[in-house]
């Protein structure tokens, strides 16, 4: 079993609609949890962090998490076509952060 | 003033050489991590070193050696390479260890594309 799963994609979801992201991880131990943003060619770019139950919310976007179901999730809302990058799931536990293999969103004008 | 900064961006070279990466971070952080990125984007920590100590060494063949001669600086040198050793690698800075004293919150470099031909 793989420690950090996300769907492939891509995602394709039209202009202004949300799109909704998700993760699931092995290690009931974790303790932090993470969204990274990477653009074709470029490195990965922290966009939200969240360490306990429920919904964090900055500017469009919003994390949530459940310990119970070991599961991460990631809404944007008001896509934009700037929003189409591969979005990496990232989970904190024994002292490295581990990553899925990302999925790619495709935001169509 | 770039935070984490890699040199160089690309390298290009053949089977049985050897290359370094250099990364220096100008963030203040105490932890430095090299992560590879292989052709299908999965993104897979190889090591990390807490204030010059190792502290993970994630099974990387012993041809890659780390080395981190301050907590600023964090190299890569690669013996022999192998056409698998193709990649980005990249190099990341965290404020304390993830897991442990930190959170974990990554700042990357730009990355190095390995091309091994």
């Amino acid at each position: 079993q793989k420690e950090v799963e996300q769907n492939s994609g891509p995602l394709s979801v039209p202009e202004g609609a949300i799109a909704s992201l998700n993760c699931t991880y092995s290690d009931r131990g974790s303790q932090s949890f993470f969204w990274y943003r990477q653009y074709s060619g470029k490195s990965p770019e922290l966009i939200m962090s969240i360490y306990s139950n429920g919904d964090k919310e900055d500017g469009r976007f919003t994390a949530q998490l459940n310990k119970a179901s070991q599961y991460v999730s990631l809404l944007i809302r008001d896509s934009q076509p700037s929003d189409s990058a591969t979005y990496l799931c990232a989970v904190n536990s024994y002292q490295k952060v581990t990553f899925g293999t990302g999925t790619k969103l495709q935001v169509i004008p | 003033d770039t935070a984490v900064s890699q040199t160089p961006k690309y390298l290009v070279t053949q089977m049985g050489n050897d290359k370094s990466i250099k990364c220096e971070q100008n963030l203040g952080h105490d932890t430095m991590y090299w992560y590879k990125q292989d052709s299908k984007k999965f993104l897979k920590i190889m090591f990390s070193y807490n204030n010059k100590e190792l502290i993970i060494n994630e099974t990387v063949p012993n041809r890659f050696s780390p080395k981190s001669p301050d907590k600023a600086h964090l190299n890569l040198h690669i013996n022999s390479l192998e056409l698998g050793d193709s990649a980005v690698y990249f190099c990341a800075s965290s404020q304390g260890i993830a897991g442990a004293h930190g959170t974990g919150e990554l700042f990357f470099g730009e990355g190095s594309r390995l091309t091994v031909l």
